[in-house]
């Protein structure tokens, strides 16, 4: 079983749609990342968490630690939100990386 | 843009050479990490460097290696490459030393081994 886990693994949604994507994890740890990886390789981090609520634009993640759980949420998607979404968590000093969430938007 | 710059862009090597990339870390940044991602999957974490001294290694083998420089730059050596590091190699730079930091992405060197 992956420490790190990630629904859905592929998403198609249409323009405006409100997205979830989940990420459990079996580890204890200091810290959980959501990335965003574009075609050709560019990570960006969206947000670091260890408890509660971020917001970030139409962006928001949510963390519960005790359930070991994570939400990221895209509030009226747009074609430009199309990516992959990476969960990874942090035990120690290294990041374990979840497979991913393949998201498109259609317009 | 995140600051983190990494050379080169692209890499093709044969079986057995060595190759050597490089990651200028983000200004401020003392922390530089290396992740290896192969087509399809998720990135998997090589090493990170602190303040020039290697502060952990993931599951890979020592032909994989690396240095940190005292302007916090770093390089990753791979010895004697075999068809499977084929791949996309990321580093991430980020203010202090563990994961439970913003990362940083440079935008990939990808190596092809052939």
């Amino acid at each position: 079983k992956n420490e790190v886990e990630q629904s859905p693994q592929n998403l198609t949604a249409q323009e405006g749609e409100f997205i979830t994507i989940n990420c459990s994890y079996s580890v204890g740890i200091s810290a959980l990342h959501w990335l965003q990886q574009h075609p050709g390789g560019g990570i960006v981090s969206l947000f670091m968490l260890s408890s509660g609520k971020k917001k970030h634009g139409r962006l928001i993640a949510t963390i519960n630690i005790q359930e070991k759980h994570s939400s990221l949420h895209i509030t009226a998607s747009h074609p430009r939100d199309s990516a992959v979404y990476i969960c990874a968590v942090c035990p120690n000093y290294q990041l374990i990386w979840g497979a991913g969430t393949k998201l498109i938007i259609k317009p | 843009e995140t600051g983190v710059t990494q050379s080169p862009t692209h890499l093709i090597k044969t079986r057995g050479q060595q190759v050597t990339l490089r990651c200028s870390s983000q200004s401020g940044h003392n922390t530089v990490s290396w992740y290896q991602q192969a087509l399809g999957q998720g990135p998997q974490f090589i090493f990170q460097y602190y303040r020039e001294e290697e502060n952990g290694r993931g599951n890979f083998p020592p032909r994989f290696s690396g240095l940190q420089f005292p302007n916090y730059s770093s390089e990753l050596n791979v010895n004697a490459l075999e068809l499977d590091d084929s791949a996309l190699y990321l580093c991430a730079s980020s203010r202090t030393s563990g994961g439970a930091d913003t990362q940083y992405f440079g935008p990939g060197t990808r190596l092809t081994v052939l």
